[in-house]
């Protein structure tokens, strides 16, 4: 069963102090692996697509990466306007659905 | 539209009534997906339609719910005899043709009393 699971569920941070969140996948032939960030009341917004181990993205203080197995999400000197929930999401070969994992709540202080 | 809608953006209603969900694509987006949200869960499937024809319907829990989508745009998601389990957030999201970004709307809050 394709499945994906988020560590940790919830992550504080003081500002400028750098991370990661982890999302391990199990799927049936990876079609492609996204990110995602939700705030509060609002729908997920896009951030990266990877589609096979050892291939990165970046943009601002997010750096995703891809291996195998899992993702990493490394954020680096985060700010308070990072304070979000971040998803990962799966996408199996020959299927058009995506499998979320619970996300982690991410909360950067001033 | 600028993108996508859903509405209405809050909805209460008492169990055993039926309700109905509206989710407006953003236009030209022939990919249409509805989730649904729990407190403390990820985001559940429920269907997907390519255009008007819905080829995953799989996610739905129950024959209590069912969703059209009519002129490749507008989808309704409803459900019927509502339940308490019922309440969570509905997601709408939709993509065009050869793309694998989902762009998402702000939801419908679904209480059930």
């Amino acid at each position: 069963e394709d499945q994906v699971t988020q560590s940790p569920e919830a992550l504080r941070l003081q500002e400028g102090e750098s991370s990661s969140l982890n999302c391990s996948y199990t799927v049936s032939g990876l079609r492609g692996l996204f990110w995602y960030r939700q705030d509060p009341g609002k729908g997920p917004e896009f951030l990266f697509t990877l589609y096979s181990a050892g291939e990165e993205k970046e943009k601002e203080r997010l750096k995703a990466t891809l291996t195998k197995k899992e993702s990493f999400l490394h954020i680096t000197a985060p700010k308070p306007e990072d304070s979000a929930t971040y998803l990962c999401a799966v996408q199996a070969s020959g299927t058009y659905k995506y499998i979320f994992g619970t996300g982690t709540r991410l909360k950067v202080l001033a | 539209g600028a993108g996508v809608s859903q509405s209405p953006s809050n909805k209460v209603t008492e169990k055993g009534k039926d309700v109905e969900l509206r989710c407006d694509p953003i236009s030209g987006h022939t990919a249409l997906y509805w989730y649904r949200q729990s407190l403390g869960q990820g985001l559940e499937f429920l269907i997907y339609f390519q255009g008007n024809s819905a080829p995953d319907k799989s996610g739905l829990p129950s024959d209590r719910f069912s969703a059209e989508r009519t002129g490749g745009s507008v989808s309704t998601l409803t459900i019927q005899r509502t339940q308490q389990e019922d309440s969570a957030v509905y997601l709408c999201a939709s993509t065009k043709t050869g793309s694998e970004k989902l762009f998402f709307g702000s939801g419908t809050q679904l209480s059930v009393l």
